[in-house]
């Protein structure tokens, strides 16, 4: 099965950058992808590893380490609007593009001025 | 484009309530999945299904049912409806592709059950 941890709260200052972990515990997965979730709102897709190592994305950047069961979302240049949750998920295996995901708990990162 | 339409965004039943939590989608897209969001538990799968006529069981089925009868709708349905249902239920849809494809969210059901 799988199992994925997230920190459950964050807290950044405006202009800085932040690292939010996601580490797995699984037989394997497909991808593992960000998703970004403002509150009352619905979340909305960020990035997606398949292969080891770092995708980069405007101020968005997304690492994946399969050998280390290891993911993290690094933000940077932090503005107020980055306050939201990051949610965490993989594709498990051997289901293909099915729109089966396990989602993590999800990281609430509040960005102070 | 609507892309994942949800209706209705708020409802309130009681105990023993049944009722259909519809979804629609205007994309074309193959795959559709219900979720249940829960303070501290993330996104759960419920359902989910890779076409019309084809469903399957995802984390947390009991107590819901679903049926694809078309590509566009998804519709999710609570029989006898429990406090511990209580939850804000995500649709969501994505294209069939060779790889994985970025899943897209509609706005949520806000749903209380007393």
């Amino acid at each position: 099965g799988q199992n994925i941890d997230q920190p459950t709260e964050m807290t950044a200052t405006e202009g800085a950058i932040v690292q939010i972990n996601c580490t797995y515990q699984t037989s394997g997965f497909n991808g593992l992808f960000w998703y970004q979730q403002h509150a009352g709102e619905a979340p909305t897709f960020l990035s997606y590893n398949v292969l080891d190592g770092l995708e980069e994305k405007g101020r968005f950047s997304s690492f994946l380490s399969r050998s280390k069961g290891y993911s993290y979302l690094l933000l940077k240049e932090l503005q107020m609007k980055d306050s939201a949750s990051y949610l965490c998920a993989v594709s498990p295996p051997r289901s293909g593009n099915t729109g089966k995901l396990i989602f993590g708990q999800g990281t609430t990162l509040q960005v102070k001025p | 484009n609507a892309g994942v339409t949800q209706t209705p965004k708020f409802q309130v039943l009681k105990t023993g309530q049944s009722m259909t939590l519809q979804c629609a989608q205007d994309m074309n897209h193959e795959y559709m999945s219900w979720y249940r969001q829960d303070p501290g538990m993330g996104l759960r799968l419920i359902h989910y299904s890779v076409g019309a006529g084809i469903t399957d069981q995802g984390e947390v089925p009991n107590g819901y049912n679903v049926s694809r009868s078309t590509t566009e709708d998804f519709p999710l349905r609570l029989l006898s409806a429990a406090p511990s249902q209580t939850s804000v239920y995500f649709c969501a849809s994505s294209p069939r592709r060779d790889s994985d494809q970025p899943q897209h969210f509609g706005d949520g059901t806000r749903l209380s059950i007393l």
